[in-house]
């Protein structure tokens, strides 16, 4: 059965160096995303992205998150300058419409000292 | 409560017991999906319910939706200790937005 996979599954970084969290959508999907989870509170969505632009975003996505599709699979998460509090399990998901089953990966657990 | 909200937060059973757990939310939904996550693990899909569907079944789990009540309930049969994890609730809202929207979680300890 196809999923979602994410990479890497653990991440440490020190504050103010950029991550890049990576997705693989599940292959005939059209709809991507991502979440967090801060340990021990809610999901929460960040982004979603659909025909090669964001089509929604919370207010937790300031400028220093940004998402891009370089090629046809892979769909990232880029933070610029990382944070403390950007300590969180971070999700990707897919879909293959708007309103369907939201798939989502293992997550990538990051931690910034 | 905040939209997305399951209760009980926490529900220990015996295996074989039946174990429901629910969820309210406030605005109007679409659909309404459930999740279960082991331990600081990922996400995994367990069913959606649409906003024009009352009841449905998939193996030993059954959900229910009253959307004049705005609740869903969770019904997992026979538990067994491999049940043992969170289970989420996620609402998508009949706003446009295509964030999904998820709630505390109830944690499901089922012992042998």
């Amino acid at each position: 059965e196809p999923e979602v996979t994410q990479t890497p599954s653990h991440q440490v970084t020190q504050m103010g160096q950029e991550v890049i969290l990576r997705c693989v959508p599940i292959s005939n999907h059209l709809y991507f995303y991502w979440y967090r989870q801060i340990l021990g509170q809610k999901v929460e969505f960040l982004v979603s992205f659909y025909n090669n632009e964001i089509s929604e975003k919370s207010e937790i996505f300031d400028d220093q998150f940004s998402v891009e599709r370089p090629d046809g699979s892979n769909f990232t998460l880029k933070i610029r300058s990382t944070k403390l509090e950007d300590s969180a399990m971070y999700f990707c998901a897919s879909g293959q419409g708007h309103q369907e089953t939201q798939y989502f990966g293992p997550g990538t657990r990051l931690l910034v000292l | 409560s905040q939209q997305g909200e399951e209760d009980p937060q926490a529900l220990s059973i015996q295996e074989g017991e039946n174990a429901t757990m629910n969820c309210s939310y406030k605005t109007s939904i679409n659909n309404l999906q459930w999740y279960r996550q082991n331990s600081g693990r990922g996400l995994v899909h367990l069913i959606l319910i649409r906003s024009n569907e009352r009841e449905k079944h998939s193996g030993r789990l059954r959900v229910t939706l009253d959307t004049s009540k705005k609740s869903s309930s969770l019904l997992i049969t026979a538990s067994r200790a491999a049940d043992t994890a969170s289970y989420f609730c996620a609402t998508d809202a009949d706003t446009g937005r295509r964030a999904l929207t998820f709630g505390s979680g109830t944690r499901l300890q089922v012992q042998p």
